[in-house]
Parts: structure tokens; C-alpha cells; sequence
């Protein structure tokens, strides 16, 4: 089955600086690759997705790149703020299935003002 | 809230204890989800059912825990002689049929903690 790994499992940045997080997954069948964010206690929010027929997606200040060959993403969030620290998740899906996600091992991600 | 509702949203229980969560997903969402998210983990798939159908389940999904999804509308997740490795976020979520993953809507969760 699909297993995805996270990296790194934390990462503090000051505001204003660039962060990333990657993602590898085993099952090539994967199409589909989601990054949730989670604070403390709240459910698991959709913050970007990608689909295996993209490379790069962008969303204001945060963006996901795709290598399909090599297996694996990145979520690069850029100018980063107090309020995006939380932890991200990662996870993988095909879109042909059931749709189960299988997640990552999560990334806290701590900005200091 | 439209959204999916879990219940209870804590629950804290002796060892040995039967639990029973619920989760009423978003109306016209056909396809429901059960994940477990243990302290400093993601959310580990457990159960999937279309309509009233389970149609797939994980192996983490023991002889002790039952999903059941009577109407196709909400659910439950019963855990039966509870032990201390299943305390945990249990997570529900739903999503049409007509959507890929992208149509996942995630529940604030059930803590379970067992003493």
C-alpha cells in the first residue's frame, strides 16, 4: 500500500521568511496530493492540492511543486506570518479508488514574530 | 454549522469500557470516512462507507471496534474492552460522490482517552 513520509517533523522560521515542507510517497497509482493544515485541537483544513497532471500550483503565498519521476512534493509557503503556525500534513490518494488518504507524519511549523 | 459533527467531542473512559462515537456528515455527502490521529501522528485511515455500504476497511480496524452506517446518513464507531492504545482523535469525514478527495470535509474529532 502507499506509505508517505514527511519532512521535517518541525521547523521554526522568523515572519517574513520562506518555508518548506516535503513529501515522498511510494504507490506511482497516487494522483491526487493534499496539504492540511491542523491548529491545535481543529480539524484538518484543506490548504492546497495538486493533481499528477500538474508540476507547480500556486495560491497567494503558498504553492505545492509535483516531481512525478522522483515521488515526491513540496509545499513552499512564502513571507510567512504568526498565523500560519500550525502543523501541516501532507497525504496522497487516487482518485480512481475509494479516495482514502494516507497522510503524512505531520510538520509543525513554528513562526516567531 | 453545516458541517460534519462528531459527538461527544471528549470522551474519557475506564479500560475494559465500551465506547460509541457518532458522526452526522454534511446531508447530500454519500461517502463517509472514519481516521484515527494518535498524539503527534496524521490521520490513519480506518473505515469507508458509500451510502450504507462499508466498503473498505483498515486492518488497523480490530475485532473490538465496529462502524456501522444503518441509513446511510450518520455513523458510529463503537470500540468494545477499550485499552489504553486507543486513545486517540477518531476523525469522520464525508464527501459527495461526485468529488475526488478534494471533496473531503473533516469533523472537529472525538478525543478518546482511556485510563
Amino acid at each position: 500500500g502507499e506509505n508517505v513520509e514527511q519532512h521535517p517533523s518541525t521547523l521554526s522560521v522568523q515572519e517574513g521568511d520562506s518555508a518548506v515542507i516535503k513529501c515522498t510517497y511510494s504507490d506511482s497509482a497516487s494522483n491526487y496530493f493534499p496539504w492540511y493544515k491542523q491548529e491545535l485541537g481543529k480539524r484538518p483544513q484543506l490548504i492546497i492540492d495538486i493533481r499528477s497532471n500538474v508540476g507547480e500550483k500556486k495560491d497567494q503565498r503558498i504553492a505545492v511543486t509535483l516531481n512525478k519521476t522522483a515521488k515526491h512534493f513540496s509545499l513552499h509557503i512564502t513571507e510567512t506570518q504568526p498565523e500560519d503556525s500550525a502543523v501541516y500534513f501532507c497525504a496522497a490518494s487516487n482518485v480512481g479508488g475509494f479516495q482514502k488518504l494516507v497522510f503524512g507524519t505531520g510538520t509543525r511549523l513554528l513562526v516567531s514574530p | 454549522d453545516t458541517g460534519v459533527s462528531q459527538n461527544p467531542r471528549h470522551k474519557i473512559t475506564k479500560r475494559g469500557q465500551n465506547v460509541t462515537f457518532r458522526c452526522d456528515p454534511i446531508s447530500e455527502h454519500n461517502r463517509l470516512y472514519w481516521y484515527r490521529q494518535t498524539l503527534g501522528q496524521g490521520p490513519e485511515f480506518l473505515t469507508y462507507f458509500q451510502n450504507e455500504a462499508q466498503l473498505e476497511k483498515s486492518r488497523l480496524l480490530s475485532d473490538r471496534f465496529s462502524a456501522e452506517r444503518p441509513k446511510g446518513s450518520f455513523s458510529t464507531l463503537e470500540i468494545q474492552r477499550t485499552e489504553q492504545g486507543d486513545s486517540a482523535m477518531y476523525l469522520c469525514a464525508s464527501s459527495p460522490s461526485d468529488r475526488g478527495p478534494d471533496g473531503y470535509t473533516f469533523g472537529s474529532g472525538t478525543r478518546l482517552t482511556v485510563v
